[in-house]
């Protein structure tokens, strides 16, 4: 059965360093996601993408995010100059119509 | 601000129970709602989609939908331990209904 796999698996690095998480959605999906979910909190909507452009993004995903999709496969969540409040669980998914996620990269930042 | 709103929890029932979970949401033009499953630790699982007012049924979970009162419900018939986890709610919202808001999830416990 097709998953959205997600690598790496945890990421630790330095407050201000640039981090770049990395997606494959499932071949025959359109729309892909990113979320992210701090410890013990709800998961959050960050950004959506469609036809490689951003369909939609919340108040989080401000000018330290942006998304790419460098080729076919890849989807990717980069952010720069990381700070310790962006230290949580990220979740990639794609859709058709219903989302599926993939196991997520957890984000450590010291 | 649209909203989710579950029990927290601990729902505990024992093994073979009914487990009913409930969610409310605050977006009146909602179109899909979704339940998944978290297992701690690990991602969010689909367990089920609706969009339409009813009950909708595959194997042992049953989801409700009462958009009037802005309701949806997953129950779960013979509970077993292996279905303890938190459950989550979540509802599509934005322009094209495609950003999932989810509650804070109703964390099951099923004692054997």
């Amino acid at each position: 059965e097709p998953e959205v796999t997600q690598t790496p698996s945890h990421q630790v690095t330095q407050m201000g360093q640039e981090v770049i998480l990395r997606c494959v959605p499932i071949s025959n999906h359109l729309y892909f996601y990113w979320y992210r979910q701090i410890l013990g909190q709800k998961v959050e909507f960050l950004v959506s993408f469609y036809n490689n452009e951003i369909s939609e993004k919340s108040e989080i995903f401000d000018d330290q995010f942006s998304v790419e999709r460098p080729d076919g496969s890849n989807f990717t969540l980069k952010i720069r100059s990381t700070k310790l409040e962006d230290s949580a669980m990220y979740f990639c998914a794609s859709s058709v119509d219903t989302q599926y996620f993939g196991p997520g990269t957890r984000l450590t930042v010291l | 601000q649209k909203e989710v709103e579950q029990n927290s929890g601990p729902l505990s029932v024992p093994e073979g129970a009914i487990a009913s979970l409930n969610c409310t949401y605050s977006d009146r033009g909602s179109q899909s709602f979704f339940w998944y499953r978290q297992y701690s630790g690990k991602s969010p699982e689909l367990i089920m989609s609706i969009y339409s007012n009813g009950d909708k049924e595959d194997g042992r979970f049953t989801a409700q939908l009462n958009k009037a009162s802005q309701y949806v419900s997953l129950l779960i018939r013979d509970s077993q331990p292996s279905d303890s986890a938190t459950y989550l709610c979540a509802v599509g919202s934005g322009k094209s209904f495609q950003k999932l808001v989810f509650g804070t999830g109703t964390r099951l416990l099923v004692s054997p």
